[in-house]
């Protein structure tokens, strides 16, 4: 079975700084998908980005970045430009269709 | 696009009654849909997974007669928890998978629902 870790239970940055949140996972699949969600106070699950296994290149949208590295099952993301808004939950998330398994998350506080 | 609405919002209910949830998936249609359970400041734990048409197929240590799902359109599935007891009390989640080039191979999750069983 798929295992995702996210070692970082909490993360605190400042507005206008750069973070990056860690995630770890498990799998002997080669093709799947990865997944950054934020869950904000309201809970509503929000998707932040999108990786495609098969592809090399690094998911980008706007200032949420990640850092895929297959081999090492490493897939980081990184926050630009930090605004209040992106405090929230961060969970890390693996599928393989049809069945997505889920980080522990991290809390994330952008302070002013 | 792929918006997933979830419907109540919050229900408060007495021991023993029965309690539906509806997700709909509003601007697409998913053939599959998923529930999960949520705890406070816990991830999200798979339920079942509802498939249009056809039965659930519920994860390890899930009662299914407790938990009862009807996927019964592209763009509806329910949740009824049945005899509710405050155990039962948690967060409720559903999520639809979309697919296609518009969509991708993407989960699009409802906003939630809080069970409170008093």
């Amino acid at each position: 079975a798929q295992t995702v870790t996210q070692s970082q239970p909490e993360m605190s940055v400042q507005e206008a700084e750069t973070v990056t949140l860690s995630c770890t996972y498990d799998t002997s699949e080669n093709n799947y998908y990865l997944f950054w969600y934020k869950q904000p106070p309201s809970r509503q699950m929000i998707l932040v980005i999108r990786q495609e296994a098969y592809k090399q290149q690094n998911a980008t949208e706007n200032r949420f970045s990640v850092n895929f590295q297959k081999a090492a099952k490493s897939f980081s993301l990184k926050i630009s430009d930090s605004q209040l808004g992106d405090t929230a939950m961060y969970f890390c998330a693996f599928m393989k269709p049809p069945h997505m398994r889920f980080g522990a998350g991290t809390r994330l506080t952008v302070k002013p | 696009g792929a918006v997933v609405s979830q419907h109540p919002s919050w229900v408060i209910c007495k021991s023993g009654t029965s309690v539906k949830i509806e997700c709909r998936s509003l601007d697409f249609q998913a053939t599959t849909m998923f529930w999960y359970r949520q705890f406070p400041k816990q991830s999200l734990m798979l339920m079942a997974t509802s498939n249009e048409g056809s039965k659930a197929t519920y994860e390890q240590g899930v009662e299914k007669d407790k938990f009862l799902i009807n996927h019964a359109s592209l763009t509806l599935s329910t949740l009824t928890v049945t005899s509710a007891h405050p155990e039962d009390s948690s967060f409720y989640i559903c999520s639809a998978r979309g697919a296609g080039a518009r969509l991708g191979d993407t989960q699009y999750f409802g906003p939630g629902t809080r069970l409170t069983v008093l």
